[in-house]
């Protein structure tokens, strides 16, 4: 089945700086990659997302590319700030025809936005 | 208000005694879908439904039943409760019967943290 793998597991950034977090997966079959933050004693939330026929997406602050000859896609975010400190997922589900409705998740990175 | 409620949010029991933990959608939702979160280890998909009736495993679904007899409701069973079984469980649902599908992201509710003696 899918797995998918995010490095690294906690991420330590000055404010200002930009963090980056990586994610591969095993399913060439995927086509559908969220990001989700999930902000202390909170429920996962969308941040952004990016389909198999995109290899870049940007929404301010916020990018994600996806490389689909290695099976990886990685979040960016620049110009860090505290309140971007939270723990981030990725994930990965395929759609279509190959549609299992499953959506697997990473493991998680905790990000630290030191002021 | 659109959005995903999970009942209760906090939960102490015993191994072996049997519990629910309710969800429900009043977003008109396709997909929904329960996970358990545990340091290190992320989101783990438990069980998921992508209709009325429609239930399958997800990747740890040993321990635990579900039932999708409407389309809002979709509770999470625990017959025998085991100490093993204490995490944070998300309850989630997106418009679609694939989240992503059309615009359709996943919604998660607010959580239901169970604690098993």
């Amino acid at each position: 089945g899918e797995n998918v793998e995010q490095h690294p597991s906690t991420l330590s950034v000055q404010e200002g700086d930009s963090a980056v977090i990586k994610c591969t997966y095993s399913d060439s079959a995927s086509n559908y990659f969220p990001w989700y933050k999930q902000e202390l004693g909170k429920r996962p939330q969308l941040i952004i997302d990016i389909r198999s026929n995109v290899g870049k997406k940007k929404d301010q602050r916020i990018a994600v590319t996806l490389n689909k000859t290695a099976k990886h896609f990685s979040l960016h975010i620049t110009e860090t700030q505290p309140e971007d400190s939270a723990v981030y997922f990725c994930a990965a589900s395929k759609g279509g025809s190959s549609n299992t409705g499953k959506l697997i998740f990473g493991q998680g990175t905790t990000l630290q936005v030191k002021p | 208000e659109a959005q995903v409620t999970q009942n209760p949010r906090y939960l102490i029991t015993v191994t072996g005694k049997k519990l629910t933990v309710t969800c429900s959608q009043n977003m008109n939702h396709e997909y929904m879908s329960w996970y358990r979160q545990d340091p290190g280890l992320g989101l783990r998909q438990i069980y998921y439904s992508m209709n009325v009736e429609v239930t399958d495993k997800g990747d740890v679904p040993e321990g635990y039943k579900v039932s999708r007899k409407e389309k809002r409701n979709f509770p999470l069973i625990l017959e025998s409760p085991s100490p093993n079984q204490t995490s944070l469980y998300f309850c989630a649902s997106s418009y679609k019967p694939t989240p992503g599908t059309g615009g359709s992201p996943l919604h998660f509710g607010n959580g239901t943290r169970l604690t098993v003696t």
